[in-house]
């Protein structure tokens, strides 16, 4: 089976530009987790989905990022403008709810944005 | 607030031995989930093992097991016959309720062949 797949797996821009991440969920699973990792703060969970709806976004830093989820099989994390301390790796997440209770989040492998 | 403490910021071990890796965590919840994950160089991040709270067994995945000590809020991750693939960062991650995961600051995991 295919696992959670990301994209761009790299991505520079300069500061002020508008950065959009994707990310395909696995088939199936009905929770989609956006997270961030750096040096300073570790991994951090940014905003979660259940069923395309987000649940918890207490995590988004700023107004100036936004994660949609218009179907089961595809996500967005945007940010705009992007400014250099955005410069991160940032991972999708996805798990399915089994005996009531969601299981395992499986990661996929990340995008690492650069903002100049 | 929940939190998961990593001690040890690097460890390292010969090819073949057996290594522990520390994790401790605060929390007020009684029914919660532990896991470890590993990120190897390629930044991918693998399930190692997880870990129920009401269960009393320590969960073992082949070369990987755990000591869970639920009073002591520790779950340590044991390597047996360490292998050159081993090396990675290690994160002990925490989730309750129905999806907070909350990651420790990882162990650097080196393998001396």
């Amino acid at each position: 089976d295919a696992g959670v797949i990301q994209s761009p797996r790299h991505e520079v821009t300069e500061m002020g530009q508008e950065v959009t991440l994707r990310c395909k969920p696995i088939s199936g699973h009905d929770y989609l987790f956006w997270y961030r990792q750096t040096m300073m703060r570790g991994l951090e969970l940014l905003i979660y989905f259940n069923n395309n709806v987000p649940i918890d976004d207490s995590g988004m830093p700023e107004d100036r990022f936004s994660a949609k989820m218009p179907n089961a099989s595809f996500s967005t994390l945007k940010i705009q403008p992007s400014e250099p301390r955005d410069s991160a790796v940032y991972f999708c997440a996805s798990s399915r709810r089994t005996s009531g209770v969601p299981d395992t989040q499986y990661f996929g492998p990340g995008t690492r944005l650069t903002v100049l | 607030a929940q939190t998961v403490t990593q001690s040890q910021p690097e460890m390292s071990v010969q090819e073949a031995e057996t290594v522990t890796l520390s994790c401790t965590y605060d929390t007020s919840e009684s029914d919660y989930y532990l896991f470890w994950y590993k990120q190897p160089p390629s930044r991918q991040m693998i399930l190692v093992i997880r870990q129920e709270a009401y269960k009393q067994q320590n969960a073992t995945e082949n070369r990987f097991s755990v000591n869970f000590q639920k009073a002591a809020k520790s779950f340590s991750l044991k390597i047996s016959d360490s292998q050159l693939g081993d090396a990675a960062m290690y994160f002990c991650a925490f989730r309750w309720g129905a999806q907070k995961l909350v990651f420790g600051q990882g162990t650097r995991l080196t393998i001396n062949p």
